[in-house]
């Protein structure tokens, strides 16, 4: 079964500043689709950025981007010029790419990293 | 993308009792998935539901205790039967459209 570990439960930053949360994750699938969700206060859960296994080139969205390893199968996002808003859970996801013996497209959520942002 | 109105946000109820937590979608999904959230902490998944047939339970979680409904492509319902304290938690639902992931806002429970 896979599995998605989030080893930092919580991270801080100053606004303007990068941080880099990380993401590792276990599986004998070799295609696969990993998520960051942004979760605020509100509970509603945001896409960050959607990353699909079998492309090599990382994934952007504006001040966000991703560092995918996928021998190493780790999935770290960088958030480049934090802002205030950007202070929310994180979390990093694993969806298998097709249905291996039924897994109907469910994700799998890492714990969550709760990112503070300072001014 | 699509909108998910879950409702209630919030209850308080009594042990013994069953609550109803609706995810109505304003555009058709193909699956439905049920989580329990609690607070800080990551998502559980429940239940996948599919319209007309019957949910898929993950390991620990039963249908009597966490019966779901799945009538169309743009509702479903779990029920949280018979609560003890230990159900409170964040309940939230999540659609899939082929294109992505769409979530309620979830529903804070308390059992007392």
């Amino acid at each position: 079964a896979q599995t998605v570990t989030q080893s930092q439960p919580e991270m801080s930053v100053q606004e303007a500043e990068t941080v880099t949360l990380s993401c590792t994750y276990d599986t004998s699938e070799s295609d696969y689709y990993l998520f960051w969700y942004k979760q605020p206060p509100s509970r509603q859960m945001i896409l960050v950025i959607r990353q699909e296994a079998y492309k090599q080139q990382n994934a952007t969205e504006n001040r966000f981007s991703v560092n995918f390893q996928k021998a190493a199968k780790s999935f770290s996002l960088k958030i480049s010029d934090s802002q205030l808003g950007d202070a929310a859970m994180y979390f990093c996801a694993y969806r298998s790419r097709e249905n291996y013996g039924g897994a109907t497209n469910k994700l799998i959520f890492g714990t969550g990293t709760l990112l503070a942002v300072q001014p | 993308s699509a909108v998910i109105s879950q409702k209630p946000s919030r209850d308080i109820c009594q042990r013994g009792t069953s609550l109803t937590i609706q995810c109505q979608v304003d555009s058709q999904v193909t699956m439905m998935f049920w989580y329990r959230q609690q607070p800080g902490q990551s998502l559980t998944l429940i239940a996948t539901a599919n319209q007309g047939s019957e949910a898929t339970y993950e390991s620990g979680f039963v249908i009597d205790k966490f019966p779901i409904s799945r009538p169309n492509l743009t509702f479903s319902t779990l029920t949280v039967s018979n609560m003890s304290p230990e159900d409170s938690s964040i309940y939230l639902c999540s659609g899939y459209t082929g294109n992505g992931y769409t979530f309620g806002s979830g529903t804070r429970l308390t059992v007392v």
